[in-house]
This record gives structure tokens, sequence and C-alpha cells, in this order.
């Protein structure tokens, strides 16, 4: 069974600053990774999608890397906003089903 | 393009009444359409993955006969949670997928609703 954990669980940093979110998998089957973001009491946002063959996709001040083999993507922020902050969802796409297994979240808040 | 749209986006009811959530594909023809539920600070679970014309298929520990799901029509899947009770509240989102669209592998997610049962 597909388990997705996301390090670390919350994270808060000052305006400006570069961050890292982790997001690893135990079945490196996949074929495709996504990145969500979700806003309080709101639906969900895509932000990046890795096909399985891809290393990494960028839009704007996101970068997301995928590392099938070893179960790992990262989605790095540069520059962070306050108006990043916001809860950060991973899922892989696993399956005939297309099934999507969400990870565990990293809530974000990006202080003035 | 490649929207989902959820109705209703809130809703209160009573214990013991039914509630239908309503999940439509706005541009495009959503063969398969899956069904989340979301409870405070905790990811998505999935619920059940539903074909057009044909039965759900529900995950493990899910009660069919609690959540029914409809999916009668390539833009329409209805989620309707019956006799509702207080633990029932959660945020319900739903996502649907085109074999057409990015090999029909990605999922285009709703809005989502969420249910209060009083």
């Amino acid at each position: 069974k597909q388990e997705v954990t996301q390090i670390p669980a919350a994270l808060s940093v000052p305006e400006g600053e570069n961050l890292v979110l982790n997001c690893s998998f135990t079945d490196s089957a996949i074929y495709n990774l996504q990145w969500f973001r979700q806003d309080p009491g709101k639906g969900l946002t895509s932000l990046l999608l890795i096909q399985s063959s891809q290393r990494e996709q960028t839009s704007g001040r996101l970068n997301a890397s995928l590392d099938k083999s070893s179960g790992r993507s990262t989605l790095y922020i540069a520059a962070s906003q306050p108006g990043d902050s916001a809860t950060y969802l991973c899922a892989v796409g696993t399956g005939t089903a297309s099934k999507l297994t969400f990870g565990t979240g990293t809530r974000l808040q990006v202080t003035l | 393009g490649a929207v989902v749209s959820q109705h209703p986006s809130w809703v209160i009811c009573k214990s013991g009444t039914s509630v239908k959530i309503e999940c439509r594909s706005l541009d495009f023809q959503a063969t398969t359409m899956f069904w989340y539920r979301q409870f405070p600070k905790q990811s998505l679970m999935l619920m059940a993955t539903s074909n057009e014309g044909s039965k759900a298929t529900y995950e493990q520990g899910v009660e069919k006969d609690k959540f029914l799901i409809n999916h009668a029509s390539l833009t329409l899947s209805t989620l309707t949670v019956t006799s509702a009770h207080p633990e029932d509240s959660s945020f319900y989102i739903c996502s649907a997928r085109d074999l057409k669209l990015m090999g029909g592998r990605t999922q285009y997610f709703g809005p989502g609703t969420r249910l209060l049962v009083l």
C-alpha cells in the first residue's frame, strides 16, 4: 500500500527566504507526482505535475524535483511571500485506476 | 479548460437527514470521478472511484450504503450521505479525469463541499 509522508508538518519562515518542502513515498511504481496548494477551508490548486519520466518541473518561483528510485520529491519555493502561506500537499498517482495518494501536508506560514 | 464544479459549497443539516452533493465537469467528459473526504487538518482520503454507467468502487472501510455514489452521465456524479450523523461532518472533494486529457492520468479537482451535521 502506497504511503506518502511530508516533512516538515509545519514551517514558519520570514518573507524573502527560500525554502524546501519534502515528500517521500514508499512505492516507487508511480506514474506521476503532483504538488497542490490548499488555502484554509478551500479546495486544491494544482501547482506542478511531474510525470514519472521527468526529473523536475518549474513554474515561476516554484521548482519541483522527482527522484523516483529513492521515493522522494521536493518543492522549492524561491523568495517566499506572505501570499505563499497555505498548506502544501503532494500526491502520487499509481495503478491502472489512476488513484492518487495524498501526503500529510506541510502547513507553511510566511511572516512579514 | 478542465473545470470541475461542486454544489453546494456549504451545507448544514440535521442528524438523520440525507444530503446530496453534486460534482460536475463543465468543459470535458469525465469518464472517471473520484470522491475524497478531508477531516480538519488532515489530508485527503479517497472514498470511492466511479466510472460512468457502472457501480462505484469503494475504498476499504467506506460504507457503500452510507455514501451512495451515482455517476449517471459523463459530466455529473453525485454523492449522497444517507442518514447523516455528526461524525460525517467533513470536507468532501470530488475530482474528475478524462481519458482524452493528459492520457487520462490527471485529475481535476472541484472546490469542495463542507458538510456540517448538527
